[in-house]
């Protein structure tokens, strides 16, 4: 059964900071990877898809990456603004057909 | 064009009621997922539609839960018999074709009381 671990549970950085996201996962027979963003009481927002034929995507600010053979993907923000502040969450395919297996997320906090 | 969408937004339910949720696909969407979401917790996956059939209920906690999409559009989560676990957000997610990136809805959060 694949498993998606994302750690810390949650983060608090200064604005303008650099920062990364991990996420790992189980199972590396993925078919696609796909990070979200859920602001509180809100639905989730995708922010990049990452086939299991790619390395990384890229959209403004933010970079994923994704190496499946030690089953881990990150996410990279840029210059961090308190605008970030939401949970990012990272969800797995295992084929086509399959339904996204999601982390638990990683809240994060950009102080002015 | 609009997103999905859900409704209600919210929902109050006393233990033992029946319930229904609904979720509008964006349009010409032919894949439709549903998932649960405890406080918390990420989304976890309840059920699947392919147009009006539903390839996988794998994800459906007990025989209380029932989902359908009869013309193969908007789709319905009912759940019989409400119990405090069911409380949760359930968010329907369409997308243009199996495979393709998933598109969520805000949500319908179900409070059982």
């Amino acid at each position: 059964k694949q498993e998606v671990t994302q750690i810390p549970a949650a983060l608090s950085v200064p604005e303008g900071e650099n920062l990364v996201l991990n996420c790992s996962f189980t199972d590396s027979a993925i078919y696609n990877l796909q990070w979200f963003r859920q602001d509180p009481g809100k639905g989730l927002t995708s922010l990049l898809l990452i086939q299991s034929s790619q390395r990384e995507q890229t959209s403004g600010r933010l970079n994923a990456s994704l190496d499946k053979s030690s089953g881990r993907s990150t996410l990279y923000i840029a210059a961090s603004q308190p605008g970030d502040s939401a949970t990012y969450l990272c969800a797995v395919w295992r084929g086509a057909n399959s339904k996204l297996t999601f982390g638990k997320g990683i809240t994060l906090s950009v102080r002015p | 064009g609009a997103g999905v969408s859900q409704s209600p937004r919210y929902k109050v339910a006393k233990r033992g009621q029946d319930v229904a949720l609904r979720c509008d696909p964006i349009s010409g969407h032919v894949s439709l997922f549903w998932y649960q979401q405890a406080l918390g917790q990420g989304p976890e996956f309840l059920t699947y539609f392919q147009n009006e059939a539903q390839l996988d209920k794998s994800g459906l906690p007990s025989d209380r839960f029932f989902a359908e999409r009869p013309e193969g559009s908007v789709s319905t989560l009912k759940i019989q018999r409400t119990q405090q676990e069911d409380s949760a957000v359930y968010l329907c997610a369409s997308s243009l074709q199996r495979g393709y990136e998933q598109y969520f809805g805000p949500g319908t959060r179900l409070t059982v009381t």
